[in-house]
């Protein structure tokens, strides 16, 4: 089956603890990118990756980073976590340059105390 | 700067029509994108315009008139399971999609 995995699905962790929320996609698409979605605000781009060893900044990328080592894998990366970064975060991936409709994984709810 | 606007919050009757409009001002078009979200879950794509016109997908349809910035989708023979946020986004000429904050759509018996 096609899909967007996320892990953890929940996380409530402390301000400062180094945290990563995993994503993996079994569709070899090349396009992969994490949102934030904050009530009233929509979705955001954190950060995209056209493919491996591309990754480029979205419109809110401070303090997050990624990695694309692999096509199927992209990990969001949270060194020091701040409560401003409670949030629900969901990655996505698509065939080429956002060019389609996006597949999304089932989110991760991350509270940051 | 880029904006969508979508209202955000519409009440419908189960059975009845429903149309949620969605305009736009972004830098450059490449194609405009409806999704459905239900509470708490992942957004699911609907339908995708990149041409003036409506496309019409089983109770679904979604137009748009790249002149006037402007696309509506139109839900007909509502169902309780089409309680949900509807989300507009629409992919600028960086092809960066640029997201609405979505529209909450209340069905009522």
């Amino acid at each position: 089956e096609a899909q967007v995995t996320q892990n953890p699905r929940y996380l409530i962790t402390v301000t400062g603890k180094k945290l990563t929320v995993t994503c993996s996609q079994n569709m070899n698409h090349e396009y992969m990118s994490w949102y934030r979605q904050d009530p009233g605000l929509g979705l955001r781009q954190i950060y995209y990756s056209m493919n491996v060893e591309v990754t480029d900044k979205g419109d809110v990328p401070e303090g997050y980073k990624v990695s694309r080592k692999e096509k199927r894998n992209f990990p969001l990366i949270l060194e020091s976590p701040s409560p401003n970064q409670t949030s629900l975060y969901f990655c996505a991936s698509t065939p080429w340059q956002e060019q389609g409709p996006q597949h999304f994984g089932d989110g991760t709810r991350l509270s940051i105390l | 700067g880029q904006n969508i606007d979508q209202p955000t919050e519409m009440t419908a009757t189960e059975g009845a029509i429903v149309q949620i409009n969605c305009t736009y001002q972004t830098s450059g078009f490449n194609g405009l994108f409806w999704y459905q979200q239900h509470a708490g879950e992942a957004p699911t794509f609907l339908s995708y315009n990149v041409l003036d016109g409506l496309e019409e997908k089983g109770r679904f349809s979604s137009f748009l008139s790249r002149s006037k910035g402007y696309s509506y989708l139109l839900l007909k023979e509502l169902q309780m399971k089409d309680s949900a946020s509807y989300l507009c986004a629409v992919m600028d000429s960086n092809y960066q999609l640029i997201w609405g904050a979505g529209t909450k759509l209340i069905i009522k018996p």
